[in-house]
């Protein structure tokens, strides 16, 4: 166990939708990350927040955002789902913001999304 | 941005055996190379990382190696078992990011 809590741990949903994921970081973590992994593109970075405030953005679509609140708990929410976004989504955190020092990252359990 | 890319896709070994992996990054800024193991169904998992000041790391039956000047790195499993079967996936910092390549799928038999 990581630490690093996600959910739900499953959601199936229909194409046009808006789902909510939820992740909470490991106790003094102040980064959380957000990755997407499919079959066929394997780990794809999206996002990364440090301390409520956006870091580093990948290959994040605009149907997609997120946040991380006071709490430090992080929340993505993707929009007019399509089929091809079903996917394991995964958060990951850190203690520090990445960078040149970047530290260990650690995954949570993960979220699947099956879009129908 | 940051291009990781890791070979072999899959990667069969009789138990015993020893395993490498390689991956090469594009970014020359980037100076943490980290290791993760993801088995079905399961989160990745840190088996070991890399920074840039060091041109190897060991951890028991693993071993890490970094060339800084050529831009690759590679993962060394001696004397595999089973239960090293799993989804291998190296990434490389860029910026605040980690970038991952596709990943190797390695088989131990018995």
């Amino acid at each position: 166990d990581s630490g690093v809590t996600q959910t739900p741990k499953h959601l199936i949903t229909a194409t046009g939708q808006r789902v909510t994921l939820r992740c909470s970081p490991r106790s003094g973590d102040l980064s959380v990350y957000w990755y997407q992994q499919s079959l066929d593109q394997g780990l794809q970075f999206l996002i990364q927040y440090y301390n409520g405030e956006e870091r580093a953005k990948g290959n994040i679509l605009e149907r997609f955002s997120a946040q991380q609140f006071p709490d430090l708990h992080s929340e993505l929410n993707l929009s007019s789902l399509e089929l091809g976004d079903s996917a394991l989504y995964f958060c990951a955190s850190s203690v520090g913001a990445g960078g040149g020092l970047t530290d260990t990252q650690y995954f949570g359990p993960g979220t699947r999304l099956t879009v129908l | 941005g940051e291009n990781v890319e890791q070979h072999p896709s899959t990667l069969s070994v009789q138990e015993g055996d020893s395993a490498v992996i390689k991956c090469t990054y594009s970014d020359s800024a980037s100076n943490y190379f980290p290791w993760y193991k993801q088995e079905l169904g399961k989160r990745p998992q840190l088996i070991i990382d890399i920074r840039s000041n060091v041109g190897e790391k060991k951890d028991q039956r693993i071993a890490v190696t970094l060339n800084k000047t050529a831009k690759h790195f590679s993962l060394h499993i001696t004397e595999t078992q089973p239960e090293d079967s799993a989804v291998y996936f190296c990434a490389a910092n860029s910026g605040y990011a980690l970038n991952f390549g596709k990943g190797t799928s390695l088989l131990v038999t018995p």
